[in-house]
């Protein structure tokens, strides 16, 4: 049974960076036509799609969020990361990792909550 | 952007009752339509691919149905531990998008 799980800070200053990253278990992130990607979830949002990676490398972004979003992989360590640059208070949200199959985000890590504050 | 919107956004049932909730798309997206379940403090859970297709382990209460711009999740006989809030999410073009929700709750 694959499994994600998110790691990352908690609270994260306006202005500055937020590195994510998502470990797969009970899987391999390579091949099976399974792209990983990252959804973030906030009370004025809504449920909002971010991106997601190939294992090869290619990666898809939300177009809003484009100039401020990076999605990298790591094979070796079965793992893929989220970088967020020039934070501000709205990216405060719950960022899920997801698996992405051929229709659908068939499997989710269990969240973790980023507050952007002072 | 495609639009996905749910109606109702709040709804109260009973255990037993028949349900349904529908998601209305900005333009056409064929059945590239899915469903997830969300419960409190939880991530959301994959119900429905494809409009009609049931994920693996998901009971068969529930339903889905429709394509083009307009789709219905139903559940046949609403469980104890089937209230929680419902999603719809649009696959069939960047970015990928979500309905509001729709919150079922006790009657």
């Amino acid at each position: 049974q694959v499994q994600l799980q998110e790691s990352g800070p908690g609270l994260v200053k306006p202005s500055q960076t937020l590195s994510l990253t998502c470990t797969v278990s009970g899987g391999s992130i390579r091949g099976s036509h399974h792209y990983w990607g990252w959804i973030r979830q906030s009370p004025g949002k809504g449920l909002e799609w971010i991106g997601y990676i190939y294992y090869t490398g290619s990666t898809y972004y939300h177009p809003s969020l484009q100039s401020r979003v990076a999605i990298s992989v790591d094979t070796s360590r079965n793992q893929f990361s989220l970088t967020l640059t020039s934070l501000t208070a709205a990216d405060t949200a719950i960022y899920y990792c997801a698996r992405r199959s051929r229709y659908a985000f068939d499997m989710w890590g269990k969240g973790t909550k980023v507050t952007v504050s002072s | 952007d495609i639009q996905l919107t749910q109606s109702p956004s709040f709804l109260s049932a009973s255990v037993g009752d028949r349900v349904t909730i529908t998601c209305r798309a900005s333009q056409h997206i064929s059945n590239y339509l899915n469903w997830y379940q969300q419960k409190p403090g939880k991530a959301p859970n994959l119900l429905i691919y494809a409009a009609s297709t049931l994920q693996s382990g998901v009971p068969s209460r529930f339903s889905g149905s429709g394509s083009g711009t307009e789709f219905t999740l139903t559940i046949s006989s609403l469980q104890p531990e089937d209230f929680a809030t419902y999603y719809c999410q649009q696959f069939n073009d960047y970015p990928y998008t979500f309905g509001q929700g729709t919150k079922v709750e006790i009657k």
